[in-house]
This record gives structure tokens, sequence and C-alpha cells, in this order.
């Protein structure tokens, strides 16, 4: 079955530092692939996604590559911010299968000031 | 703005119980979730509904039921709550064969504690 592992955290940084937070997966499809984020205390929220191979995604700073090849889908951030502090979920749904997606266990990501 | 609404934040009950949790979408979706959310864990399915009276359990059904009579909302039931049942619950919501990319939408959570 299809499945996603993320870098177990927490992950903890200075501001302005770089982040990356690996995820890479196995699907038996051809996946669309997600970053989630949760701030403390709320839901889920979608951060960024990608649909095809190469494809990046991109919003509010943070990016991440579609990579087949190497079946990752890393999040990255030049420069973190102490508002980032969250807990990151990666995940993938399989377009040729079942509606329920497949998500990873979540990086939390600590930035000090 | 889309929306998915829970009816608490926050929901402490008595063992032995009946405890309903609601959640309201706005975007029209087929596709609506219930999971739980516990440390260590990550998010675990407790069912999904892909049609108005269409319901499939996840992976963590026992002890609870839902209930979705209109579209827009889906009741996750605990029949008689236990403290093995104190979480945070998430609902979410996708569109269904039509889309593309099956994001979901999820809701604000409800944390739930069980005495």
């Amino acid at each position: 079955g299809d499945s996603v592992t993320q870098m177990e955290g927490p992950v903890t940084l200075s501001e302005e530092a770089f982040l990356t937070i690996n995820c890479t997966y196995t699907a038996t499809g051809y996946p669309s692939l997600f970053w989630y984020v949760q701030y403390p205390g709320e839901g889920l929220q979608l951060l960024l996604k990608a649909t095809k191979a190469d494809d990046k995604g991109s919003n509010k700073g943070f990016e991440a590559t579609y990579r087949k090849e190497t079946t990752s889908f890393h999040l990255e951030k030049g420069s973190v911010q102490v508002s980032d502090s969250a807990v990151y979920f990666c995940a993938l749904s399989d377009r040729g299968g079942s509606y329920i997606p497949t998500f990873g266990r979540g990086t939390s990501l600590i930035v000090h000031p | 703005d889309v929306k998915v609404t829970q009816s608490s934040r926050y929901l402490v009950k008595r063992t032995g119980e009946k405890v309903f949790l609601e959640c309201v979408q706005d975007m029209d979706h087929e596709n609506m979730f219930w999971y739980r959310q516990d440390p260590g864990l990550g998010l675990r399915l407790i069912y999904f509904s892909y049609d108005v009276k269409m319901k499939e359990k996840g992976d963590i059904p026992e002890g609870y039921s839902v209930s979705r009579e209109k579209k827009e909302r889906f009741s996750l039931i605990l029949e008689s709550a236990s403290t093995n049942q104190t979480s945070m619950y998430l609902c979410a919501s996708s569109l269904g064969a039509g889309g593309v990319s099956y994001e979901q939408y999820f809701g604000p959570g409800t944390r739930l504690t069980v005495t």
C-alpha cells in the first residue's frame, strides 16, 4: 500500500536558519503530494502541493519539488521565523485509487529567537 | 473563503455518556472524514463518507459510529465514551471523483476529554 515517511522531530532551529524537512513516499499509482501545517491548538491547513513530477509547490516562503526518480518531496525554507513553529505533515493522494490520503507522522519544528 | 467548522473546540464528558461531534463544510464537497490525533501516533482515520448516507470504516472505527444525512454535515458519535477516547478529533472534507488533487480542508479540531 501507499506510505509516507518523514523525518522525526523535533527540529530545533534559530531564527533565519535554513530549513529542510525530508519526506519520501511509496505509491502504487501516480500520486499528488502535499505539505500541511498545524499551528498549536488548530487543525491542519494546506501549505503547498504538487500534482506531477518536477512540479514545485510554494507558499509563504516554503517550497517543495516533486521528485519522481527519488520518490521525495522535501520541504525547504531559506530563512525560518519564530512564527513558523508548528507541526508539518507530508501527505499523498493516489488519484488512481482511493479518496483517502496517506499522511506521514508529522515533524515538529521549533524556532528560537 | 472555504470553511470547515466543528461544533465545539473543547468538550468534557463522563465515561459512558453518548457524545456527538458535529462537522459542517460549506464547499459542497463529496468526501468527509473523521480523524483522531494523539501524540506520537499522527493522524488516524476513524470513518469517512464519500456521499450522503454512505460511510466507510477507517483504521480505528471501534467504539465510534457516524451519520451523514446531508451533504454538508458529518457527525461522529461515541456510543459510550471511554477514557481511551480522550483525544483531539479532526474533521476534514475534500472533492470527490471530479477533483484533481484531492487536497483536504480541515476544521479547527475538538479536544475531547473523557473523565
